[in-house]
């Protein structure tokens, strides 16, 4: 079946510029999360949403990093005023319910900031 | 304190070994699990193995199994056999059950395995 898809899988944006990512999670998966990779780094927690219930955002590094999900599906990263250190891989995945369940992960968007 | 620690930066092992890769945690839960990801230059996370802080044997999938030591609090990755296309970055994660309201993953810094032919 089809996996979690990001979209762009590239965006290049001046800095000042408003951005939005795009993730549409697997099918039937409640729950969704969003991370942030910089270049040769860990993953970094950003936001975690689960069916209806109100998203953790304790991961998002400022007040310029926004994150809806709607109908309990497709979700969407914004990122208002770029900054360059907000150049990073932005990577989005979905599970099912439970605590064994694995991640499934996007490929990612690769945000460049000039 | 990191939750999750990878001291190996880079590895290297030849075509048809096995190799380890470390990972050790720190969590004060009971309930808790350690997941391992492998990410190709190519940049997905690819899910490799799960282990459950209450599972009493250690995983296996094919040519991955996990070493788990919980009073050591150590999730080794073993990749026995090693092909060339096991070369990339591959990232210890841990989800503790404390976390109520969360379900993220904590990830370790990666360890970059090239395998030798």
């Amino acid at each position: 079946g089809a996996g979690v898809s990001q979209s762009p899988s590239n965006k290049v944006t001046e800095k000042g510029k408003d951005v939005e990512l795009r993730c549409d999670p697997i099918s039937g998966h409640t729950a969704l999360y969003w991370y942030r990779q910089s270049l040769g780094q860990g993953l970094e927690f950003l936001i975690y949403f689960q069916g209806n219930s109100a998203p953790d955002k304790s991961g998002l590094p400022s007040d310029r990093f926004s994150a809806e999900r709607t109908g309990g599906s497709v979700s969407t990263l914004t990122i208002q005023r770029t900054q360059q250190e907000d150049s990073a891989v932005y990577l989005c995945a979905s599970s099912p319910r439970g605590m064994s369940q694995p991640q499934h992960f996007g490929d990612g968007t690769r945000l460049s900031i000039l | 304190a990191q939750k999750i620690t990878q001291t190996q930066p880079g590895m290297f092992v030849q075509e048809k070994e096995a190799v380890t890769l470390d990972c050790t945690y720190d969590t004060s839960d009971q309930s808790y699990g350690l997941f391992w990801y492998k990410q190709p230059s190519s940049g997905e996370m690819i899910f490799l193995i799960y282990q459950g802080s209450y599972d009493e044997q250690n995983a296996t999938e094919g040519r991955y199994s996990l070493n788990f030591q919980k009073a050591r609090k150590s999730a080794n990755l073993v990749i026995s056999a090693s092909q060339l296309g096991d070369s990339a970055m591959y990232f210890c994660a841990m989800r503790e059950e404390q976390d109520t309201g969360r379900r993220a993953l904590t990830f370790g810094s990666g360890t970059r395995l090239q395998v030798q032919p």
